[in-house]
C-alpha cells in the first residue's frame, strides 16, 4: 500500500475550522483516500473518502490536490467532540475485487480542541 | 441502531486459558474482520471473512482462530493466550462492494494476558 504522512499532533480552537493535512506522494491512480477518526476509548469511525474530486458530507469535507499527492480533511467548525486521532489511509480499490476490505492504519494526527 | 457489538469489553486472563471474544453486527454485512491495536504499531488485521464459512488470514493471525457460522457473528478465539496477545482488539464489518473501504468498528475489547 502507498504510504501517507501526517503531522503527529495539531491543536485548534473550539468553533474554528480545522485543516488536517495528509501527504501521499506515491499514490497510484486506483488509490482512494480514506479518512477515519478514533475518539478516546472507541473504535475507529469512518469520516469521508474520495478519489479525485473534493467531497463533502455531514461530518467533514475532503479537499484533494490536483496532482493527488496530498489531501486535506476540513472540519468546518470544531467542537470538543472532534478531539480524536485522525487517520489518512490510501486504499487500492482493486483490492475490493479480491474481497479483503483491509485498511492499513498509520499513527495518525492527534487533534486537540482548545475550549 | 446499526452497530458492531463486542464482548467482553475488558478481560484479564492468565496464560493458556482459552478465551473467546464475541463480535456481532446487525447490519447484514457480508464482510467482517478482526484487528488488534498496539502502541506505535497502529491497527493490524488478524483475520477476515468475506461471507459465511469463508475466512482468511490477515497480517498477524498466529495464535488466533475465527469462525463464521452465521452472517452476524464472527468470534475471535485465543486457544492458548500468551502475554504478547495483550492488546486492544477491534471487530469491524462492511457491506462490501456497496461502500468500498467503509468499515464499521466495534468499541473494542481490551485484553490482558498475565
Amino acid at each position: 500500500d502507498a504510504k501517507t504522512t501526517q503531522p503527529n499532533s495539531m491543536e485548534s480552537n473550539e468553533e474554528e475550522p480545522v485543516h488536517l493535512p495528509c501527504n501521499h506522494s506515491t499514490i497510484s491512480g486506483t488509490d482512494y483516500i480514506h479518512w477515519y477518526r478514533q475518539l478516546p476509548s472507541q473504535g475507529p469511525e469512518y469520516v469521508i473518502h474520495g478519489l479525485t474530486s473534493n467531497v463533502n458530507n455531514r461530518m467533514a469535507s475532503l479537499a484533494i490536490a490536483e496532482d493527488r499527492k496530498s489531501s486535506t480533511l476540513i472540519l468546518h467548525r470544531a467542537t470538543l467532540r472532534d478531539a480524536a486521532v485522525y487517520y489518512c489511509i490510501l486504499r487500492d480499490e482493486r483490492e475490493s475485487n479480491f474481497g479483503n476490505e483491509k485498511l492499513t492504519f498509520g499513527t495518525g494526527t492527534r487533534l486537540t480542541i482548545i475550549p | 441502531e446499526a452497530q458492531v457489538t463486542q464482548n467482553p469489553r475488558y478481560l484479564i486472563t492468565v496464560t493458556g486459558k482459552k478465551l473467546t471474544v464475541t463480535c456481532s453486527q446487525n447490519m447484514n454485512h457480508e464482510y467482517m474482520s478482526w484487528y488488534r491495536q498496539d502502541p506505535g504499531l497502529g491497527l493490524r488485521q488478524i483475520y477476515y471473512s468475506m461471507n459465511v464459512e469463508v475466512t482468511d488470514k490477515g497480517d498477524v493471525p498466529e495464535g488466533y482462530k475465527v469462525s463464521r457460522k452465521e452472517k452476524r457473528n464472527f468470534p475471535l478465539i485465543l486457544e492458548s493466550p500468551s502475554p504478547n496477545q495483550t492488546s486492544l482488539y477491534f471487530c469491524a464489518s462492511s457491506p462490501r462492494g456497496l461502500a468500498p473501504g467503509e468499515l464499521f468498528f466495534g468499541e473494542g475489547s481490551r485484553l490482558t494476558v498475565l
